[in-house]
C-alpha cells in the first residue's frame, strides 16, 4: 500500500496564485521528501525535510511537517507556468534506503 | 556531470518478446532504484541495489522481471515474455547511499507492448 497519499489529486489555478498541496503518511519517519515531475521526464528532487522540524523554505517552496497528524504541505508561492507538473511526496519505508511514493498531485498553473 | 541515463527512451514491442532496458547511474552512487509508472498512477517500487550487498528484490510483480547490475554501475531490468499490463514508463534512481536517500532520476524508458 503506498505509504505517502497526496491530496488533491488535480489542482488547477493562476498564475501568481499560491498552490498548496498535501501528504499523508503511515508510519513513522525519520524525513520527508518532495519531488517534481515534468510530464514525461523523471523526478526530480525539489526538498527534504527531517523529522524532527516543522518547516522549511527553499526560494518560493515552503513545505511543513506535522509528525502528530503524519501529515505534510507543499506550498508553491507566485506560482508561474513552469510550476505546471505532478508533484510527489516520498517517505522512507522501514529504515532501508527505499522511499515509497504517493500518487502525486497534478498541478496545473494557467498563464 | 551526466546524471542518470536511462536507454531506450521508448519502446514498443510484441506481447510475448523480451525485453532488456538500461539505466546508467550517476557514478559513484552506491544505490540505484527501479520503479514502474503506470500511466497517471505513482511510482511503484521493483527492485533495490546497494552496493555489494544482496538486491531487494520485494517488488518485482512476479518472475518475468528480473535485474542485475554489473560491476556496481550499469543495471539492466529484463522483462520475459512481455504482457500488454508490462506497458509503463520505467525509471531508474540512483543515490549516494549518504544525503538521506535523496534520489536522482533517469527520464526512463516508456514500454509498449502490443
Amino acid at each position: 500500500s503506498q505509504q505517502g497519499e497526496e491530496d488533491p489529486q488535480a489542482l488547477s489555478i493562476q498564475e501568481g496564485e499560491n498552490a498548496t498541496m498535501n501528504c499523508s503518511y503511515k508510519t513513522s519517519i525519520n524525513n520527508l521528501q518532495w519531488y517534481r515531475q515534468n510530464s514525461g521526464r523523471g523526478l526530480v528532487h525539489l526538498i527534504l525535510i527531517r523529522s524532527n522540524e516543522r518547516e522549511k523554505h527553499s526560494g518560493r517552496l515552503r513545505v511543513t511537517l506535522d509528525t502528530s497528524k503524519k501529515s505534510s504541505s507543499l506550498l508553491i508561492t507566485a506560482s508561474r507556468a513552469a510550476d505546471t507538473a505532478s508533484y510527489f511526496c516520498a517517505t522512507p519505508q522501514g529504515g532501508s534506503e527505499k522511499l515509497v511514493f504517493g500518487k502525486g498531485t497534478k498541478l496545473t498553473v494557467n498563464p | 556531470g551526466a546524471g542518470v541515463s536511462q536507454s531506450p527512451s521508448n519502446k514498443v514491442t510484441e506481447k510475448g518478446k523480451d525485453v532488456e532496458l538500461r539505466c546508467d547511474p550517476i557514478s559513484g552512487h552506491t544505490a540505484l532504484y527501479w520503479y514502474r509508472q503506470s500511466l497517471g498512477q505513482g511510482l511503484e517500487f521493483l527492485i533495490y541495489f546497494q552496493g555489494n550487498s544482496a538486491p531487494d528484490k520485494s517488488g518485482l510483480p512476479s518472475d518475468r522481471f528480473s535485474a542485475e547490475r554489473t560491476g556496481g554501475s550499469v543495471s539492466t531490468l529484463t522483462i520475459q515474455r512481455t504482457q500488454q499490463e508490462d506497458s509503463a514508463v520505467y525509471l531508474c534512481a540512483s543515490s549516494d547511499g549518504r544525503s538521506k536517500n535523496i534520489q536522482y532520476f533517469g527520464a526512463g524508458t516508456r514500454l509498449s507492448v502490443l
